[in-house]
């Protein structure tokens, strides 16, 4: 199965900040790989697939870029609703897969 | 409004099984792939089954593939996940979620349901 990790695991940025997280998978993905992000006690939201698309709803200062098997997800202007829990997944090969997760602390 | 509500989660014995159902409501059903996703407690999502719009295509995560079974009823608009030989490790928070795309092969989650827990346990 394709291994997905992120890096840093830990994120301390502070609001207006720019944010930028990174995963990597083991083995090329083309552009298949979605980001979303949870909250404590909720369940995930998806805020990118297809490397670089937003889903519906979510703010312009969510963007992703990448390729093959380096991606990024960039926050341009950190908002206080921003601190969270970020995975990525990739679904270009079964099975599919989650990145461990970077936490956007405070 | 686009609803999952899943339902059948519960305490169980090593070894047992179980079966979880998702109703979903609010979209047409039988165009989107379905994906069960789990976390266990304090841990990271663990995608464990998807099932394309017709059922011609499933997947299984490595850590379930030969114990659980994933199926869909697009005329009862549901969803389920049979969980047999069910191990300690099996213990998690499992989502029913949605795929983002119509007609198309499980590929990610755009809509999750809120959850229900399943404790393997003696």
């Amino acid at each position: 199965e394709i291994v997905m990790t992120q890096s840093p695991a830990t994120l301390s940025v502070s609001p207006g900040e720019r944010a930028t997280l990174s995963c990597r998978a083991s083995e090329s993905v083309s552009i298949n790989l979605a980001w979303y992000q949870q909250k404590p006690g909720l369940a995930p939201r998806l805020l990118i697939y297809g490397t670089s698309t937003r889903a519906t709803g979510i703010p312009a200062r969510f963007s992703g870029s990448g390729s093959g098997t380096e991606f990024t997800l960039t926050i341009s202007s950190l908002q206080s609703e921003d601190f969270a829990l970020y995975y990525c997944q990739q679904y270009n090969n079964w099975p599919r897969t989650f990145g461990p997760g970077t936490k956007l602390d405070l | 409004e686009v609803q999952l509500v899943e339902s059948g989660g519960g305490l169980v014995q090593p070894g047992r099984s179980l079966r979880l159902s998702c109703a979903a409501s609010g979209f047409t059903f039988d165009d989107y792939a379905m994906h069960w996703v789990r976390q266990a407690p304090g841990k990271g999502l663990e995608w464990v089954s998807g099932i394309s719009w017709n059922s011609g295509s499933k997947g299984y995560a490595d850590s379930v593939k030969g114990r659980f079974t994933i199926s869909r009823d697009n005329a009862k608009n549901s969803l389920y996940l049979q969980m047999n030989s069910l191990r300690a490790e099996d213990t998690a928070f499992y989502y029913c979620a949605k795929d983002h795309a119509e007609l198309e092969p499980p590929y990610c989650m755009d809509v999750w349901g809120k959850g229900t827990t399943v404790t393997v346990s003696s």
